[in-house]
């Protein structure tokens, strides 16, 4: 079974500040790994993805993660946060045969300015 | 290309009556999963759905169902609901010729029991 965790419930930022998410997994078989984000009232939006070759993955809106498999981790960056960039943001995992997503509990962003 | 529909998007329900959620995924996609989602225990897994086929099943009791029909749209019932039944469910589909290994999501039912 996987399991992921978010190590931060709330991360509250200045506007143009860095973000940095932290998300660790636990799996016996190799994973697939995803991090979506949640505005308020909607569904989920893919933010980025790794499936294999390079580790650091660009995604959408200026984000970026780097899957580190001796530490089990995939990490969410963005340099400069937006106001708009509040939300909420999960971390995911998944074998690749299936379509099982396992979720971490989800890391409020809020963006002050 | 129409995204994952999901309907309605919002009821109410009473204790002991029971829901049917209706979820109409990407044109092409054969693989129809969906999720709980609850602030006390965030996004859980309910089963997926493949082809008509339950390919697999979370960990929810029996008054949870799904079936899939032949045009890949999906449906879920909850009977006998109970005030912890009340959540944001999510449909999500995947799969189609070029299969990049995501789950694509509706916008959800954010249901309500009274």
């Amino acid at each position: 079974a996987q399991s992921v965790t978010q190590l931060d419930s709330q991360v509250p930022v200045f506007e143009e500040a860095p973000v940095e998410l932290r998300c660790n997994y636990s799996s016996s078989v190799s994973v697939y790994l995803f991090w979506y984000v949640q505005y308020p009232n909607q569904g989920l939006q893919l933010l980025l993805k790794y499936l294999s070759g390079s580790t650091l993955v660009k995604g959408i809106n200026g984000f970026e993660a780097e899957f580190n498999k001796s530490q089990t981790s995939f990490h969410l960056r963005k340099p400069s946060v937006h106001i708009s960039d509040t939300a909420e943001y999960f971390c995911a995992v998944k074998v690749a045969a299936g379509n099982k997503l396992t979720f971490g509990g989800g890391t409020r962003v809020l963006v002050k300015p | 290309k129409a995204g994952v529909t999901q309907t309605p998007r919002y009821l109410i329900k009473t204790r002991g009556q029971q829901v049917t959620l209706s979820c109409s995924p990407i044109s092409g996609h054969r693989s129809v999963s969906w999720y709980q989602q609850t602030p006390g225990q965030g996004l859980q897994f309910l089963f997926e759905y493949f082809s008509e086929t339950q390919r697999n099943k979370g960990n929810f009791p029996g008054r949870f169902s799904g079936r899939q029909f032949s045009n890949s749209r999906s449906e879920m019932n909850v009977s006998t609901l109970e005030l912890g039944d009340s959540a944001l469910y999510l449909c999500a589909s995947s799969g189609g010729q070029t299969n990049t290994g995501e789950l694509f999501f509706g916008e959800g039912s954010r249901l309500t029991v009274l």
